[in-house]
């Protein structure tokens, strides 16, 4: 079965920039959604189809999606922006994936 | 404002079932496939299957595929996840999420209910 591997935790100073990936066997052929997971809340999706913004996200949050890894940047980290993000694909258009989820901390 | 307002908290003995709900508002529910997800404590995120509203078709992952009945109603607007045989393992946050594109099965997730937790202990 497909997977989706993301480093578990990344650190961040305010102010600075962090950046997520997501690597998976020919990951630039399907669309790379990104989720972020507050403590205790729902997750929230900020980035869709590699790179697309959905209403209300800030501009701060980025995405690519190249080879064998999707990438979601953080520009201006913000003490808010601490949740866990997971990554998300279709494989094959029947099976939806989700990647192992990294932690962002703002230090 | 669209919504997913799900059921309450579950405890169920091993070997039971346990059946819960999603109630959709703020968009025409037959329109968008609904999804369930299932959070381990501490854990990712792992997709568990769908229904299409409309027709009721439904698709699974193969790891729940036998175990799990999701259904919906478009009368109430309402999506049901049944787990059947339950373990310690399938104690868990389970999520009802939408996808955003109409009549789109890979479409990303948009709006997601609260949670509900199902705790499965003797």
């Amino acid at each position: 079965s497909y997977e989706l591997t993301q480093p578990p935790s990344v650190s961040v100073s305010p102010g600075q920039t962090a950046s997520l990936t997501c690597s998976g066997e020919d990951l630039a052929k399907k669309y790379v959604c990104w989720y972020q997971q507050r403590p205790g809340q729902s997750p929230v999706l900020v980035i869709y189809h590699d790179n697309k913004r959905p209403s209300g996200i800030p501009e701060r949050f980025s995405g690519s999606n190249s080879g064998n890894a999707a990438t979601l940047t953080i520009t201006g980290t913000q003490a808010m922006d601490e949740a866990d993000y997971f990554c998300q694909a279709w494989d094959g258009g029947t099976s939806c994936v989700f990647g192992t989820g990294t932690k962002v901390t703002v230090l | 404002e669209v919504q997913l307002i799900q059921s309450g908290t579950e405890v169920k003995n091993p070997g039971a079932s346990v059946k819960i709900s999603c109630k959709a508002s703020g968009y025409n529910f037959g329109d968008y496939y609904i999804h369930w997800i299932q959070q381990a404590p501490g854990k990712g995120l792992e997709w568990m299957g769908l229904v299409d509203p409309e027709d009721g078709e439904t698709r699974f992952a193969e790891r729940f595929q036998g175990r799990v009945t999701i259904t919906a109603d478009t009368s109430s607007d309402t999506a049901y996840m049944e787990l059947s045989t339950l373990t310690s393992e399938d104690t868990a946050l389970y999520y009802c999420t939408k996808g955003s594109v109409v009549r789109g099965i890979i479409a990303p997730f948009d709006c997601w209910g609260q949670g509900t937790l199902i705790t499965v202990s003797s």
